[in-house]
């Protein structure tokens, strides 16, 4: 098991921010991290894999980086379509979810 | 189109058994790796199990392990989790989810079904 920790727990911003989540990973899992948007009664959906590879049709104002143990998530230009909550995932051994970063609006 | 539909969830009493189920259409269902993850009322989500696309491996989470068995029938497109020993706390909605092509993520999830432990 790889324990995935995600910062902050809650984002408070405004749309047209710049927001970015950090997700650490508590050993090297290389670029095996993907993130994904969740919505309220809906099941997730995936957005960045690779740590930095957009999925397609997901706009081009998110984007990924990172690798080995630390990675962030960035949102330029929120959109009120954005506020959700997200969570990254490694996927090296097994899988394992970070406990989620909620984006409310400010 | 790609489509993953659960069912099989309900409310179960402590101690109680559930097979949940997820139809798969849309894709060539034997060649992928499935999951279930699953997500507690108000919590955060929790990989569950994994099955190759032959059925031939599987892995579980430590919280599942020997308790819960995920199994395919390829020839019905179908994707199963069967749940004996039930706790309390395995109350969630439940997700099946199929991997990307190259295995980097899941970029395709059904919309969960609720189980409910609970006496």
């Amino acid at each position: 098991d790889i324990p995935m920790t995600q910062s902050p727990s809650t984002l408070s911003a405004s749309v047209g921010d710049r927001v970015t989540i950090t997700c650490r990973a508590s050993q090297s899992i290389s670029i095996l991290l993907a993130w994904y948007q969740q919505k309220r009664g809906k099941p997730p959906k995936l957005l960045i894999y690779k740590a930095s590879t957009l999925e397609s049709g997901v706009p081009s104002r998110f984007s990924g980086s990172g690798s080995g143990t630390e990675f962030t998530l960035t949102i330029a230009g929120l959109q009120p379509d954005d506020f959700a909550t997200y969570y990254c995932q490694q996927y090296k051994t097994y899988s394992s979810f970070g406990q989620g970063t909620k984006v409310e609006i400010k | 189109e790609v489509q993953l539909v659960e069912s099989g969830g309900g409310l179960v009493q402590p101690g109680g058994s559930l097979r949940l189920s997820c139809a798969a259409s849309g894709f060539t269902f034997s060649i992928y790796w499935m999951h279930w993850v699953r997500q507690a009322p108000g919590k955060g989500l929790v990989w569950v199990s994994r099955i190759i696309g032959d059925g031939s491996s599987t892995t579980s989470a430590d919280a599942v392990r020997g308790r819960f068995t995920i199994s395919r029938d390829n020839a019905k497109n179908m994707l199963y989790l069967q749940m004996n020993s039930l706790r309390v706390e395995d109350t969630a909605v439940y997700y099946c989810a199929r991997d990307r092509d190259g295995g980097d993520g899941y970029n395709a999830w059904g919309q969960g079904t609720l189980v409910t432990v609970s006496s």
